[in-house]
């Protein structure tokens, strides 16, 4: 099964809301890094964060690396938001990330 | 620093064509990773190099795929007798090659097998 689940799969949003996306993995991690793709655009690191919490701008990062979790929240969102988040974890005695299907967010105005 | 660079950004290749795709990672990156991106199959792991030698290529097809970094600046990916299931985004990453380093993308190159 998919060792790394992400939920919700879509997200639409107007302008100014809060938002909460979630990361469950079933396979023991040592990292966890959180991506942003724009449409046709590259992959974008927004944090690597292995536990604890982290924030740039609007955004929040929380790793709960022991109850196998982890978070990204969008504080007052915006139209440039929009696109698709990724979470990827590190498996323990690899290497290659681990990506879940990610999660689709649409913000209007 | 112009991060990761992989050309061609687009590439159509027709059935049983070869295809090869050029990685040059960021500059004091030790590690360079292969990915593929799929609508179907999301993201996956293909390979991974660390200070040009192969480490893992648990994520390759068996068959038609290879991958080399002859040099540290530079890394490839060939597909041989391409067929249309492998039409795909193809990414490459690199990573200061520190054991679970973060993990730098390009932009990927889209390969179309006609």
């Amino acid at each position: 099964g998919q060792q790394v689940q992400q939920s919700p799969a879509s997200l639409v949003l107007q302008e100014g809301e809060n938002a909460e996306l979630q990361c469950n993995f079933s396979s023991t991690a040592t990292r966890l890094q959180w991506f942003y793709q724009h449409p046709g655009g590259r992959l974008v690191s927004l944090f690597y964060n292995p536990s604890g919490t982290k924030h740039t701008g609007r955004l929040t990062s929380t790793t709960v690396t022991n109850e196998r979790r982890g978070s990204l929240h969008i504080s007052s969102s915006q139209t440039t938001d929009s696109g698709t988040y990724f979470c990827a974890i590190d498996r323990r005695y690899a290497q290659g990330l681990t990506f879940g299907l990610g999660t689709r967010v649409s913000v209007f105005p | 620093n112009a991060g990761v660079i992989q050309t061609p950004r687009h590439k159509v290749t027709g059935k049983g064509q070869e295809a090869t795709l050029w990685c040059e990672p960021i500059s004091g990156h030790s590690a360079v990773f292969w990915y593929r991106q799929t609508i179907v199959q999301g993201l996956e792991f293909l390979t991974y190099f660390r200070n040009q030698a192969p480490i893992d290529d648990s994520g390759m097809p068996k068959e038609r795929f290879s991958a080399q970094m002859p040099n540290q600046s530079h890394s490839t990916l060939k597909i041989q007798s391409t067929q249309p299931q492998d039409s795909a985004v193809y990414l490459c990453a690199s990573s200061l090659g520190t054991e679970y380093a973060e993990q730098f993308f390009g932009p990927g190159t889209r390969l179309t097998v006609l």
